[in-house]
């Protein structure tokens, strides 16, 4: 079946404007997983939705950033007030720890780049 | 806190060749890993895991080495081809979580022909 998909697959927008940057997880997948990645970096872990609920959001670097799930399926990530150090590239994976046993085996969309002017 | 780092940010190697990239995490207690490949332009992608019960995994022309001792962990890439070019990330779990994973910089595998 298809992947996980982001949209857009590039934003630009300037400082203050807010983005709102959408994961569409494989089908079924319960788990669904937001990180960003600075350039030439790892992955920073943003936030971690189980169906629909979010049980672990400390990995949010700020109140500017939320995120939602409906549906137990797709999820938006919402950055407010955007600024410059915002810029990265944003990715969504999903898993499904019933399914394979292992919920560190991730699949990952191909992420959002986001830059902030 | 827990550290999960790879030794070198680039590794170059002739096509054909067999690539070793090298990781080291500080958490005696990690108890398993996991190295993922991102080809430009796409999310990282799983390629193999290990328990720390093991000190060898094999692949499809990879193999995973753990070094509990040392606390050191590599990914051998058998007979290196062009499609192996990508970043490789190792990971391990953060500490009491079943979900999250504390990653590595990434090491660049870059083949020359």
């Amino acid at each position: 079946g298809a992947g996980v998909s982001q949209s857009p697959s590039n934003k630009v927008t300037e400082k203050g404007k807010d983005v709102e940057l959408r994961c569409d997880p494989i089908s079924g997948h319960t788990a669904l997983y937001w990180y960003r990645q600075s350039l030439g970096q790892g992955l920073e872990f943003l936030i971690y939705f189980q169906g629909n609920s979010a049980p672990d959001k400390s990995g949010l670097p700020s109140d500017r950033f939320s995120a939602e799930r409906t549906g137990g399926s797709v999820s938006t990530l919402t950055i407010q007030r955007t600024q410059q150090e915002d810029s990265a590239v944003y990715l969504c994976a999903s898993s499904s720890p019933l399914l394979t046993g292992n919920s560190y085996e991730q699949y990952f969309g191909p992420g959002t780049r986001l830059t902030v002017t | 806190g827990e550290s999960v780092g790879l030794h070198l940010p680039t590794l170059s190697v002739q096509e054909g060749d067999n690539s070793i990239i090298n990781c080291a995490y500080s958490n005696s207690a990690s108890d398993y890993f996991i190295w993922y490949k991102q080809e430009s332009g796409k999310g990282p992608q799983f390629i193999i895991d290990i328990r720390s019960n093991m000190d060898k995994r094999q692949g499809q022309r990879v193999t995973v080495l753990l070094n509990k001792t040392v606390k050191h962990l590599s990914l051998q890439i058998a007979a290196t081809q062009p499609g192996d070019s990508a970043v490789y990330f190792c990971a391990a779990p953060v500490c009491d979580s079943n979900y999250q994973l504390i990653w590595g910089a990434g090491t660049k595998l870059i083949i020359k022909p």
